[in-house]
């Protein structure tokens, strides 16, 4: 079956560092790749996606790029903001069902 | 545009007890799921609806859990009983074409 498979948190960082989340993911087919965010007392909001491999995605200064070869799709910024701190979830779906399969999360923290 | 909307935030109620949820689709939207989603776990399919038939319910547990879509517009989620495990946030989603899911902002339930 399919599967999402997060690096663990929380990731905690001072504002203006470089971040990494780590996704790599199982998938019978060739799946379309997302990164949501989930900030606190909130639902999840789409945060960028690709939908093929070597696409990369991209949204607020956040950037994934579809990598079939290794299976994963890393969420990058280039320096994080206090206001980034949030829950990220990777997440893909199938072509044909169309059902998210959602990763654990990872809690980011950013300190002033 | 308006977002996915859900009610109540927050609902505490004792074990045995019954609860439901409304959510309200972004307009236009034809799919609509809900997810379970516990504490430090990323969210979990419990059903998806394509307008009002049911396309995958094969995690919903269908002794105390049920859901309709009534006119495939909105849908309501109920738990009888409930039970102390059943504790967690549960999250509308709609999707109206090929991107992403569009979530709610979630109905916290806690039971006691």
């Amino acid at each position: 079956g399919n599967s999402v498979t997060q690096m663990e948190g929380p990731v905690t960082l001072s504002e203006e560092a470089f971040l990494t989340i780590n996704c790599t993911y199982t998938a019978t087919g060739y799946p379309s790749l997302f990164w949501y965010v989930q900030y606190p007392g909130e639902g999840l909001q789409l945060l960028l996606k690709a939908t093929k491999a070597d696409d990369k995605g991209s949204n607020k200064g956040f950037e994934a790029t579809y990598r079939k070869e290794t299976t994963s799709f890393h969420l990058e910024k280039g320096s994080v903001q206090v206001s980034d701190s949030a829950v990220y979830f990777c997440a893909l779906r199938e072509g044909g069902s169309y059902i998210p399969t959602f990763g654990r999360g990872t809690s980011l923290i950013v300190h002033p | 545009e308006a977002g996915v909307a859900q009610s109540p935030r927050y609902k505490i109620i004792e074990k045995r007890q019954s609860v439901a949820f409304w959510c309200n689709p972004i307009s236009g939207h034809a799919t609509l799921y809900w997810y379970q989603q516990i504490l430090g776990q990323g969210p979990k399919l419990l059903i998806q609806f394509q307008n009002n038939g049911v396309v995958d319910d094969s995690q919903l547990p269908k002794d105390r859990f049920s859901a309709e879509r009534l006119k495939g517009v909105d849908s309501t989620l109920k738990i009888q009983p409930a039970k102390l495990e059943d504790s967690a946030v549960y999250l509308c989603a709609s999707r109206g074409g090929a991107e992403g899911a569009f979530f709610g902002q979630g109905t916290r339930l806690t039971v006691v």
